[in-house]
């Protein structure tokens, strides 16, 4: 099953914060957060694991709601660099394979 | 990076030719995907390997196959490419199921 995020795109200027929100049908055993920028391939940034196990970026956090099904992800003080599509992808169960959603365009004005 | 490279990583094909893409990985990590990506859509996995010979079929596996007969190598073949296989490939890599993936640069394929 798909996880489903939101917003779909979203629009700042350099400074400004965003959130960004996947959600799962289905109990979530991890959640991992992946950066493309157009013509890339994704590059990953953060996994969060039930049980509170974290892996992370620098300069992005991200919260795991397991009772909720739900993973946000939270880019503060935003850089020209950090425009690009985000994708979750959801893990099921520790021997799942991750489902990906449809992702989040996010721009960064100057 | 990971070192994780794919290859061609450009093809132009026709209708009804079969077509291999490799992937191959430096890392000696046991997983490895193959994912196709189309535009406004997330990455669908088509199949996936757990180990040498060992390999499942992902969500999106007709019309493909796959082999690993090495750690490092993982292949995608179609078998009589249509024009709906038009996308781009990525090939991952992990250290262990259920955990962070790796992308290799991807492989555009047209079929016309």
């Amino acid at each position: 099953q798909q996880p489903v995020q939101s917003p779909q795109a979203v629009i700042l200027r350099e400074g400004e914060d965003a959130v960004i929100n996947c959600s799962s049908s289905k109990a979530l055993y991890s959640v991992h957060w992946y950066r493309q920028k157009h013509g890339e391939a994704p590059v990953f940034l953060m996994i969060l694991l039930k049980g509170g196990e974290q892996k992370g970026h620098e300069k992005i956090s991200a919260s795991f709601n397991e009772k909720k099904q739900q993973s946000s992800l939270y880019l503060t003080a935003s850089q020209l660099s950090y425009s690009g599509t985000y994708f979750c992808g959801t893990v099921n169960t520790n021997a799942g394979k991750s489902t990906f959603g449809d992702g989040t365009t996010l721009t960064v004005k100057p | 990076d990971a070192g994780i490279t794919q290859s061609p990583r450009h093809k132009v094909t026709e209708t009804g030719t079969p077509v291999t893409l490799r992937c191959h990985q430096t890392e000696n990590h046991r997983y490895m995907y193959w994912y196709r990506q189309d535009p406004g859509h997330g990455l669908r996995l088509i199949h996936y390997s757990y180990g040498v010979k060992d390999t499942d079929k992902g969500e999106v596996s007709d019309g493909y196959s796959v082999s690993r007969s090495k750690t490092e190598d993982f292949l995608l073949t179609l078998e009589s490419a249509t024009s709906s296989q038009t996308s781009v490939y990525f090939c991952a890599i992990s250290p262990r199921d259920a955990y962070e993936q790796y992308f290799g640069p991807g492989t555009r394929l047209t079929v016309t």
